[in-house]
């Protein structure tokens, strides 16, 4: 089981362009979490994708969108980079139970640097 | 809404001293509980949770947490670290939402093992 994958492992982008990160979730599971993490900060959540749907938003603008495939692997968009994009962005899959009781696997991450 | 409070930022500790990290919680409905571990520059992994059961709940590397209601507390312990332990850990506390289940991370605690 090669767990969660994420690409690009880094990536730099200059100010205004648009970026694609991509990821695979673990074997069995049927949903995608995007966090953000800032240097110094937990995780923040982004949105979740399950059955090809956005499901939940955090507090993030409509720049950042996302998409969903049918095998589950999924792809966070950001539109008009600012500097204060700079951040890993974690992918996260589960399996949803309906419970609140989904464990998440995290994926090594995606270090975006915005110049 | 809930939250998560990971009161001390960074915890310095001799190696093969006992070290806990604290985790406090709220919430008005049911929780479950998380600790995640982060090694530099990459992703999050699980160290243990708590879904229901036994409040004591043993996790990998020799971790284990105590679940306790009234403290609304989920402390992290380790009876003696290794230097391999140096890392950031992250409390995250997830509630059932609309049939979903919102997972909230804390900011995080830096263990620095010291030889």
């Amino acid at each position: 089981d090669a767990g969660v994958t994420q690409s690009p492992t880094h990536l730099i982008k200059t100010r205004g362009q648009q970026v694609t990160l991509r990821c695979s979730p673990k074997s069995g599971h049927d949903t995608v979490s995007w966090y953000q993490q800032a240097l110094g900060q937990g995780p923040q959540f982004i949105f979740q994708y399950y059955e090809e749907e956005e499901r939940q938003r955090g507090n993030f603008p409509d720049r950042f969108s996302g998409h969903q495939f049918p095998n589950y692997s999924s792809e966070l968009n950001v539109n008009a980079l600012l500097l204060g994009d700079s951040a890993l962005y974690l992918c996260a899959s589960s399996l949803t139970t309906g419970e609140g009781t989904d464990t998440q696997y995290f994926g090594p991450g995606t270090r975006l640097t915005v110049l | 809404a809930q939250s998560v409070t990971q009161l001390d930022s960074q915890v310095p500790v001799f190696e093969e001293a006992p070290v806990e990290l604290r985790c406090n919680y709220s919430s008005s409905v049911s929780v479950y509980l998380f600790w995640y571990v982060q090694y530099p520059n990459q992703g999050l992994q699980l160290l243990l949770k708590y879904l229901s059961g036994s409040t004591l709940v043993k996790g990998i590397n020799g971790f284990e947490a105590e679940f306790n209601k009234s403290q609304t507390s989920f402390h992290l312990r380790k009876p003696s670290v290794h230097i391999s332990d140096t890392a950031e850990y992250f409390c995250a506390v997830s509630v059932r939402s609309g049939g979903y289940q919102k997972v909230t991370f804390g900011t995080g605690t830096k263990l620095q093992v010291i030889p």
